[in-house]
């Protein structure tokens, strides 16, 4: 089936630092894609998302671009702070459920 | 924020007895949704329901069962618990096809379960 892939591992950088999060999927169609984040003790909340190739998502100074001829839609944040601490999902929309990536745990270090 | 109530919010159990973890919503949204999730491996579909006694299996569905015999209601039963069944479960709901999709899915606050 449709799937997502991120980057492994956890992210730490300091406040005011550029994050990138890479995703890249796989899909037969022509999915809508999305970013989730968690606070900690939390449920997921939906952070950013796109329709279709192209489309720019942003929220909260965050952005991400619907790439089809790369397969892409990587997270970026100019600017972070320490309450961006958290961790992301990607995630893309597939027969009626959305299927997530593994999660990046995001410290941001004062 | 969504009214999505999860219940028990943490439970201790022994192998091989049966848990039912509930969720509530008072949205009247038609999708809900149970997930597990577990480190190294993000958040994976149990089971999901699209209306009143529709339901369909996610991708990690052995092992579980569900039953949404009201809108507002959507049930997760362990019929014999395991310890590979410890996880933190979270229910989600939608008001839309998830594939057509500008849906977005609504998460609870997590059940977290310990199988001993």
């Amino acid at each position: 089936g449709d799937s997502v892939t991120q980057m492994e591992g956890p992210v730490t950088l300091s406040e005011e630092a550029f994050l990138t999060i890479n995703c890249t999927y796989t899909a037969t169609g022509y999915p809508s894609l999305f970013w989730y984040v968690q606070y900690p003790g939390e449920g997921l909340q939906l952070l950013l998302k796109a329709t279709k190739a192209d489309d720019k998502g942003s929220n909260k100074g965050f952005e991400a671009t619907y790439r089809k001829e790369t397969t892409s839609f990587h997270l970026e944040k100019g600017s972070v702070q320490v309450s961006d601490s958290a961790v992301y999902f990607c995630a893309l929309s597939w027969n009626n459920r959305l299927a997530f990536g593994k999660g990046n745990q995001v410290v941001v270090i004062p | 924020d969504a009214g999505i109530t999860q219940s028990p919010r943490h439970k201790v159990t022994e192998t091989g007895t049966p848990v039912t973890l509930r969720c509530h919503q008072t949205e009247n949204h038609r999708y809900m949704y149970w997930y597990r999730q577990d480190p190294g491996h993000g958040l994976r579909l149990i089971h999901y329901s699209y209306g009143v006694k529709d339901t369909d299996k996610g991708e990690v569905s052995d092992g579980y069962s569900v039953s949404r015999s009201k809108t507002e209601d959507f049930l997760l039963t362990l019929e014999s618990a395991t310890s590979s069944q410890t996880s933190v479960y979270f229910c989600a709901i939608s008001d839309k096809q998830g594939n057509s999709n500008t849906g977005e899915l609504f998460f609870g606050e997590g059940s977290r379960l310990t199988v001993l």
